[in-house]
Parts: structure tokens; sequence; C-alpha cells
């Protein structure tokens, strides 16, 4: 089993550019949830997808969006970035309960 | 509003030292509490998960406790080494259906040889 993956490791954007982020749960697993981590804090709850619907939002910008495919993976898409941007963003898969965490992507925002 | 604090911020300890680390949260109706481990720039590794029901769990050398009334975790490593280093998160879950973790700022400990 792969665990969760991510895609890519690491990005550089330019402020105002759009962005997107893929992210392929652990086999079985059906829900994805996305969180932003900045230098120092903890990560922050952006959203989840179940059934290729948002199931549940965090307190983030309606530039943040998502998307779940049939076969589970999810994408995360950004736009009109902001140098506050600038975080690792992960993601987490589950299947009804511990969540089960990938890599991340470290996004820069230059 | 879900609240969740870590005491210290950073920690820096010789080898073989026993070490506590802190988590509180405001609101005590919580689903469970889980402990995570962080290297740097790299994801989260679950250490231990705790439910609302339980007292405590141990792995190997981490053993973690929670007092619910009083909004409370520790995480207690044994007999640390410098492998232990790095930065360990403290993660509360509302209940079962909102399904959102709830992160503290971490810990980031440092264990020297």
């Amino acid at each position: 089993d792969a665990g969760v993956t991510q895609s890519p490791t690491h990005l550089i954007k330019t402020r105002g550019q759009q962005v997107t982020l893929r992210c392929s749960p652990k086999s079985g697993h059906d829900t994805v949830s996305w969180y932003q981590q900045a230098l120092g804090q903890g990560p922050q709850f952006i959203f989840q997808y179940y059934e290729e619907e948002e199931r549940q939002r965090g307190n983030f910008p309606d530039r943040f969006s998502g998307h779940q495919f049939p076969n589970y993976s999810s994408e995360l898409n950004v736009n009109a970035l902001l140098l506050g941007d600038s975080a690792l963003y992960l993601c987490a898969s589950s299947l009804g309960g511990t969540q089960y965490f990938g890599p991340g992507t470290r996004l820069t925002v230059l | 509003k879900q609240e969740v604090t870590q005491i210290p911020a950073a920690l820096s300890v010789p080898e073989g030292e026993n070490l506590v680390l802190n988590c509180s949260f405001t609101d005590s109706a919580i689903y469970n509490l889980q402990w995570f481990r962080q290297d740097p720039g790299k994801g989260l590794t679950s250490l231990l998960l705790i439910q609302s029901s339980q007292r405590e769990q141990t792995s190997g050398r981490l053993n973690a406790s929670l007092d619910k009334s009083s909004g409370r975790s520790t995480l207690y490593i044994a007999a640390s080494q410098p492998g232990d280093s790095a930065t360990y998160l403290c993660a509360v879950k509302a209940n079962q259906a909102g399904t959102a973790l709830i992160f503290g700022k971490g810990t980031t400990l440092s264990v020297s040889s």
C-alpha cells in the first residue's frame, strides 16, 4: 500500500497566479481532507470531500476550491494567489475514522 | 470555538531523559484526541489516538493520557533519543460527523546526544 501521495512536492508561483495540487488517498479510503500549514503553525482545515461532494469547509475564502474524482483522488485549486498562501498543503485520507496524512506540497508564492 | 494550545513551544533535553508534552483544549466535548509527529518540512505521522471514553494509550516508549473534563492531554516520552527530535502536534476531533481535526501549534523537541 503506497499510502497517501501528493504532487507536486514543491511549487513556486507568483502573486495572482492559479495553482492545482493533487492527492491520491490510501487504498480503500473514500474521504479526503485538505489542510494548510503555515510556517511555525499547526495545520488549518480547508475542506473535506466525500463521494465527490464538499462535506465540510473551514474558514477559507472562495479562492480555495476543490474536487474529488470517482476514484476518490482529489485536487485543491487556489486562485489569485497571495503571498500569504505560501505554506505546506497537507492532504489526509480516511474511511470514516483515523485520518492518514500525505507528505504535503510546499507552495511558495513570490 | 474549539482552541488547542500546546506548552511548551520548544523543548531541549539530553538523551535519556523522560519528558512530558502538554496539550489543552477549550471545549471538552471531543470525540477523540490524536498526537502526531512531524519532521521538518514533512507530513504528519500519527503516534497515538485516544477516544473520548479512554484515559490513556501506550505505544512503545510513548504514553498519552486524556482528562476530558479538564480539557488536557499529556504525551509522555520515556528515555528520549536523538531520533525523537521533531515537532509534536496535538489535534482534537469534535464529533464523529464533524471530521475536521483542530490542531495546536506544536512542541518542537530537540534531544541531544
